[in-house]
């Protein structure tokens, strides 16, 4: 069975730019997180989605960030325009639907803001 | 609301144990406890419900304490390989958000 997949791995973009990330979650996964991760800390949470219903944005600046989830399997993670301080790696992570189960979380990908 | 690890690093020769703490400000309904190694995404260890359950995972088990809102991961004889950043995941209810901890780093030498 295929895990989650993210594309692309790595990103280098000038600040001011557009970019997106695609993940394409473990068939079956209802639930789909975004997180982020700056170096030496733990992911932090920035959009959930039950099938294709955001039931928790509250973590994504939603000024230069947007997320989509169509037909509740993939999804795109946008940001426009970035900036400098956007630099890390965006997980995406898929389970069950429930938390008696593990979320699995795909490779990421690292964004460089320059 | 994020959960605090301690410590935040761990220096272990091989054969030596380990005990990684996780505690919440709040109630918790489930633990997850992830591995990470670097430039790589977080590896599933295992998952603690409330009820004060307690898992193994061949030298490697939790503990749940739902009243302290505590969880500790056990590293027992420990081998190169279990070298990277440990991660806790917490949740408050079947279908919340997972929040995920500070982190404790772990580097095993020979």
């Amino acid at each position: 069975e295929a895990g989650v997949v993210q594309s692309p791995r790595y990103k280098i973009i000038e600040k001011k730019q557009p970019v997106a990330f695609w993940c394409n979650p473990i068939s079956g996964h209802n639930t789909l997180y975004w997180y982020r991760q700056n170096l030496g800390q733990g992911p932090e949470l920035l959009i959930r989605y039950e099938n294709e219903e955001a039931v928790d944005d509250s973590q994504l600046p939603k000024d230069r960030f947007s997320a989509e989830r169509l037909k509740g399997v993939d999804s795109t993670l946008k940001i426009q325009p970035a900036e400098l301080g956007d630099s890390a790696v965006y997980l995406c992570a898929s389970s069950s639907g429930t938390l008696r189960g593990e979320a699995f979380f795909g490779q990421g990908t690292r964004l460089t803001v320059v | 609301q994020q959960p605090v690890q301690s410590p935040q690093a761990v220096i272990l020769r091989e054969g030596e144990d380990a005990v990684i703490n996780c505690s919440s400000s709040k109630a918790l309904y489930s633990v997850h406890w992830y591995r990470q190694k670097h430039g790589e995404a977080p590896v599933f260890l295992m998952i603690l419900l409330k009820g004060g359950e307690q898992k193994g995972h061949e030298k490697i088990s939790a503990s749940f304490n739902e009243k302290k809102q505590q969880s500790s991961l056990y590293l027992t004889a420990s081998q190169l390989s279990y070298s990277g950043t440990y991660f806790c995941g917490t949740s408050r209810g079947d279908t919340d958000k997972l929040i995920f901890g500070t982190g404790t780093r772990l580097q095993v030498f020979p």
